[in-house]
C-alpha cells in the first residue's frame, strides 16, 4: 500500500521558521508536492520535487530525498496569513498516472 | 478564483438517499480528480478521469460512481448515503499532459447526511 505521515501540529512566532517533514512509502514513486489550505477553503499548489534537492519559492522551500522517501517544506519569515494546514501528496502507483495522494496534513499555528 | 467550479457549495440529504455532485475543470484542462475531505481528516483520493476515460481509482466505495462527459465537466454520484459520508468532496482539475502538474482544486461541496 501506500501511506504519508507528517506531524499533526506545528506551532510558531511571526518571523520564525518552521519545517514540515512528510515521510512517504510507495510504490513507483513520481513525486512529492505541498498544497496550502486555510479553514474552509480550497487546497492550492505550493510546490513539486521530481528529482532530489531544494526547490525555492519566495519564503516556501522543498525538499526531496528519494533514497530516504522524505521530504520537507519550509516556511521561512513566517506571517500570519501563513496559518493554514500543509499536505504533502505523493503521486505513486502503477497504473497509469498513478494516484495523487494526500497525506494527513499539518496545521501551522502562526502567532503574534 | 482557481477556475474550478462545483456545484452545489451545500447539500443537505437524508440517509439512503442518491445525489449528484458537479464539476466544470479549468478551460482547457482534461484531467479532473475527485477527493473526499472529511472532518479534520486529509484529502482522501477517490477517481481520476482523463478525457472523459478513467485513469486511476482509490479507495472509492462501490456506492460512488464518477463519469467524465465529452464536454469535460464531470459529476460523482453517491447512493444510498450513510451519515459517515457526509465530508467535503472537492473535484481537482490539470491540464493532464504531464505527470508534475500542479492541481487547481474547486471551492468543495459540502455535503450533510442527516
Amino acid at each position: 500500500g501506500q501511506s504519508l505521515e507528517q506531524p499533526s501540529e506545528v506551532t510558531a512566532v511571526e518571523g520564525a521558521i518552521v519545517q514540515i517533514n512528510c515521510t512517504y512509502q510507495t510504490s513507483g514513486f513520481y513525486g512529492l508536492s505541498w498544497y496550502q489550505q486555510h479553514d474552509g477553503g480550497a487546497p492550492t499548489f505550493l510546490s513539486y520535487n521530481a528529482l532530489d534537492g531544494l526547490e525555492e519559492t519566495g519564503r516556501f522551500s522543498s525538499f526531496l530525498s528519494r533514497s530516504d522517501s522524505y521530504g520537507y517544506l519550509l516556511l521561512q519569515e513566517l506571517q500570519m496569513k501563513d496559518s493554514a494546514s500543509y499536505f504533502c501528496a505523493v503521486r505513486a502507483g502503477t497504473d497509469s498516472w498513478g494516484k495523487l495522494q494526500f497525506g494527513a496534513g499539518t496545521q501551522v499555528v502562526v502567532t503574534p | 478564483d482557481s477556475g474550478v467550479t462545483q456545484t452545489p457549495k451545500h447539500l443537505i440529504t437524508a440517509t439512503g438517499q442518491r445525489v449528484t455532485l458537479r464539476c466544470s475543470p479549468r478551460s482547457g484542462d482534461l484531467s479532473v480528480y475527485w477527493y473526499q475531505q472529511s472532518l479534520d481528516q486529509g484529502l482522501q483520493f477517490l477517481i481520476h478521469y482523463y478525457n472523459g476515460e478513467e485513469r486511476a481509482k482509490g479507495n472509492i466505495l462501490e456506492r460512488f460512481s464518477a463519469q467524465q462527459f465529452p464536454d469535460l465537466h464531470s459529476e460523482l454520484n453517491l447512493s444510498s448515503l450513510e451519515l459517515g459520508d457526509s465530508a467535503l468532496y472537492f473535484c481537482a482539475s490539470s491540464v493532464g499532459r504531464q505527470i508534475n502538474e500542479k492541481l487547481f482544486f474547486g471551492s468543495g461541496t459540502q455535503l450533510s447526511v442527516l
